[in-house]
């Protein structure tokens, strides 16, 4: 079946650590999207990706770093200079750079340590 | 600056009864409205959208209504189900708002009581 897969859907961290959340989508989708949501907040925009090779700053994109080498794939990288890391992260892809819904994968909740 | 509001964090609705979800945005360049429901540790899952150019659209117990005046946007639902207890994503976008990106309002969480 269709669809965008997250791993891991849990993720324990230590501070100072770096750690990589994978997002791979099998819609042929062209862009592709993390959000983070906290608890009674919205989802707000990391970083986006509309093209292969291709990506820009969401609202909140300091200490997060992304790369799109492949249009399936789309991961994410938290870094030791995220402040406040402890989420949840949702990957989501869009079938072109139109309006038009997203569709999200599962979430992978990162806690740190 | 939120630009997409959802000033209920929650509201509780009896089985069989009407769930009236609302939505408050800012930006008048929004010209598509969507909602989501979200189940905790679960990605949001798409419900139903609404281009400016409709003041309703209807599918199946899911009804959104949007005020293009009062900027305002409404998710009904009739009649509610237990399964329909999640929270709910308002969001909204539209060309010139940069990043074809989807603003979302903070959710509401709607439980629906058996």
């Amino acid at each position: 079946d269709g669809g965008i897969t997250q791993s891991p859907k849990y993720l324990f961290r230590k501070e100072g650590q770096n750690v990589t959340l994978s997002c791979e989508q099998n819609l042929n989708h062209d862009a592709m999207y993390w959000y983070r949501q906290d608890p009674g907040q919205g989802l707000r925009l990391i970083y986006y990706s509309q093209i292969v090779n291709d990506f820009q700053k969401g609202d909140i994109a300091e200490g997060y770093s992304v790369s799109r080498e492949k249009k399936e794939s789309f991961p994410l990288t938290v870094t030791s200079a995220q402040k406040n890391p402890t989420a949840f992260y949702l990957c989501a892809s869009k079938i072109n750079r139109g309006t038009g819904e997203l569709f999200f994968g599962e979430g992978s909740r990162l806690t740190v340590l | 600056d939120q630009q997409v509001k959802q000033n209920s964090p929650s509201l509780s609705v009896q089985e069989g009864r009407i769930s009236i979800l609302n939505c408050d945005y800012t930006n008048s360049m929004f010209d598509y409205f969507l909602w989501y429901k979200k189940y905790p540790a679960e990605g949001p899952t798409f419900l139903i959208s609404i281009s400016s150019i409709k003041d309703k659209n209807e599918d199946g117990r899911f009804t959104v209504f949007l005020n293009k005046s009062a900027k305002h946007l409404s998710l009904h639902i009739v009649p509610s189900q237990p399964g329909d207890s999640a929270v709910y994503f308002c969001a909204a976008s539209g060309v010139g708002t940069g990043a074809n990106n989807l603003f979302f309002g903070t959710g509401t969480r709607l439980t629906v009581i058996p």
